[in-house]
C-alpha cells in the first residue's frame, strides 16, 4: 500500500520559477527517496536522502527530511521545459530495506 | 547503462492469454526483486516481493494465482499474468537489490501492458 501523500496533486509554473512538492509518510524509514517519471516511461532516481540527514543538494534540486513531523520536500530551482513530470517520493522502511513505499505523486508542469 | 533490464517493454494481448514478463539484473546478485503495478495517473503500487530460491510475498490484495512470480536465478525473476483481463492493463515495474546492506536498488524501465 502507498505510504503517504504528497501535496500538490499537480503544479503549473513557468520557467524559470521554483517547484516546491512535499511528501509525508508513515512509518520509520531508513532513507526517503524522490523519482521523475516522464509520461509512460519508467523511473529516474533524483536523489535520496537517509534518515539521519536533513538536507541535500544536486544540482538545482533541494531536499529537506523531518523524521520528526515524518515529511520530506523537493524544491527544483530554476524549472525549465524538460522538468515537467510527475515527482514521486518512495520510503524505503528499516524493517524491509528495499521495499519502496510510493507517494501519490506531483504532476509538475513547466510551461517556457 | 541499464543495470536491470526489463523484457518486453510493451506487449498487447489477448484477453484470457497469459503474459510473462523478465527483469534481469545485468552485473550485480539481485537476491531480492520487487514487482510494482501502475495503473494511468496513479502512482506505483508494490505487488510482491520476491526472493531467489523462495516463494513470493504477495501485498495484500494482489491474487498470487493470478500473477505468478518466479525467482530462480540470482539474476532473473518474472512475472506472468494468467488469464489476463483488460482490467490487468497497466504498467508493470521491476526493482532489484543485492544481498549486501545498503545495497543500491535499480529499476527496470517497465513493461507496458495491453490486454484486448
Amino acid at each position: 500500500s502507498q505510504q503517504g501523500e504528497e501535496d500538490p496533486q499537480a503544479l503549473s509554473i513557468q520557467e524559470g520559477e521554483n517547484a516546491t512538492m512535499n511528501c509525508s509518510y508513515k512509518t520509520s524509514i531508513n532513507n526517503l527517496q524522490w523519482y521523475r517519471q516522464n509520461s509512460g516511461r519508467g523511473l529516474v532516481h533524483l536523489i535520496l536522502i537517509r534518515s539521519n540527514e536533513r538536507e541535500k543538494h544536486s544540482g538545482r534540486l533541494r531536499v529537506t527530511l523531518d523524521t520528526s513531523k515524518k515529511s520530506s520536500s523537493l524544491l527544483i530551482t530554476a524549472s525549465r521545459a524538460a522538468d515537467t513530470a510527475s515527482y514521486f517520493c518512495a520510503t524505503d522502511p528499516t524493517d524491509s530495506w528495499g521495499k519502496l513505499q510510493f507517494g501519490a505523486g506531483t504532476q509538475v508542469v513547466v510551461t517556457p | 547503462g541499464a543495470v536491470v533490464s526489463q523484457h518486453p517493454s510493451w506487449v498487447i494481448c489477448k484477453s484470457g492469454t497469459s503474459v510473462k514478463i523478465e527483469c534481469r539484473s545485468l552485473d550485480f546478485q539481485a537476491t531480492t526483486m520487487f514487482w510494482y503495478r501502475q495503473f494511468p495517473k496513479q502512482s506505483l503500487m508494490l505487488m510482491a516481493t520476491s526472493n531467489e530460491g523462495s516463494k513470493a510475498t504477495y501485498e495484500q490484495g494482489v491474487e498470487k494465482d493470478k500473477f505468478l512470480i518466479n525467482h530462480a536465478s540470482l539474476t532473473l525473476s518474472t512475472l506472468t499474468v494468467t488469464s489476463a483481463h483488460p482490467e490487468d492493463s497497466s504498467f508493470y515495474i521491476c526493482s532489484a537489490i543485492g544481498p549486501l546492506p545498503n545495497s543500491p536498488l535499480h529499476f527496470g524501465n517497465g513493461t507496458r501492458l495491453t490486454v484486448t
